[in-house]
C-alpha cells in the first residue's frame, strides 16, 4: 500500500517569511496529491492539489511542486500570516476508481506576528 | 458546490451507549464514503469505506460489529459507534470522492468530536 512521509512535524516562522513542507510517497501509481489545512476541531480543508501531469501549481501565496521521479512533493507558502497557523496534511492517492487517500502525519505551522 | 454535511459536530455519551454520526452529500451523489478517525495530534486514519447498497469494507483492526456503517442512499452514509467506551473518544471525519467538471477530488465533512464518559 501507499506510504506517505511528511516533514517537518512542526514549523515556526515569522510573519512574512516563507514556509515549506515536504512529503514523499511510495506508490508510483499515485497521481493525485492534495494538501489540506486543518484548524482545531474542524475537518480538513483543501488548499491546493496537483496531479501527475503537471510539475507545479500556484494559487496566490500557495504553491505545490511535484517530482514524480523522486516521488516527492512540496507545499510552499509565501508571505505567511498568523491566520496561516494550522496543521497541514499532505496526501497521495490514485485519483481513480474512488480509491482512498493516504495522509502524511501532519505539520503544525506556527506563524508569529 | 460538492458539500458534505456531517452531524453532530460534537457529542458526549456515556459508556455503553451508542452514537450515530451522519454524513450527507448535499449537491452530489456520493456512491462511496470514506470514514476516518483522528486522535489528538495525529493524522487521519481510514477506518472503513462504505458503498451505496452494499456492505462496507473495513480496514484491518477496525471492528465491524462495533463501528456499524450504513450507506442506504446516494446522499446519506452513517457511522454508529456501538457500546462506546472512553477509548473510542476521537474525532471522526467522513469524506466522499467526486467528479466535478471532469476533475476528480474529495470532499470532507466538518468532523464529529466524540467524547465517551
Amino acid at each position: 500500500g501507499e506510504n506517505v512521509e511528511q516533514h517537518p512535524s512542526t514549523l515556526s516562522v515569522q510573519e512574512g517569511d516563507s514556509a515549506v513542507i515536504k512529503c514523499t510517497y511510495s506508490d508510483s501509481a499515485s497521481n493525485y496529491f492534495p494538501w489540506y489545512k486543518q484548524e482545531l476541531g474542524k475537518g480538513p480543508q483543501l488548499i491546493i492539489d496537483i496531479r501527475s501531469n503537471v510539475g507545479e501549481k500556484k494559487d496566490q501565496r500557495i504553491a505545490v511542486t511535484l517530482n514524480k521521479t523522486a516521488k516527492h512533493f512540496s507545499l510552499h507558502i509565501t508571505e505567511t500570516q498568523p491566520e496561516d497557523s494550522a496543521v497541514y496534511f499532505c496526501a497521495a492517492g490514485r485519483g481513480e476508481g474512488y480509491s482512498t487517500l493516504t495522509f502524511g502525519k501532519g505539520t503544525m505551522l506556527l506563524v508569529s506576528p | 458546490g460538492a458539500v458534505v454535511s456531517q452531524h453532530p459536530s460534537r457529542v458526549i455519551c456515556k459508556s455503553g451507549t451508542s452514537v450515530k454520526i451522519e454524513c450527507r452529500s448535499l449537491d452530489f451523489q456520493a456512491t462511496t464514503m470514506f470514514w476516518y478517525r483522528q486522535f489528538p495530534k495525529q493524522s487521519l486514519m481510514l477506518m472503513a469505506t462504505s458503498n451505496e447498497g452494499s456492505k462496507a469494507t473495513y480496514e484491518q483492526g477496525v471492528e465491524k460489529d462495533k463501528f456499524l456503517i450504513n450507506h442506504a442512499s446516494l446522499t446519506l452514509s452513517t457511522l454508529t459507534v456501538t457500546s462506546a467506551h472512553p477509548e473510542d473518544s476521537s474525532f471522526y471525519i467522513c469524506s466522499a470522492p467526486r467528479f466535478r467538471q471532469g476533475v476528480y477530488g474529495y470532499t470532507f465533512g466538518s468532523g464529529t468530536r466524540l467524547t465517551v464518559v
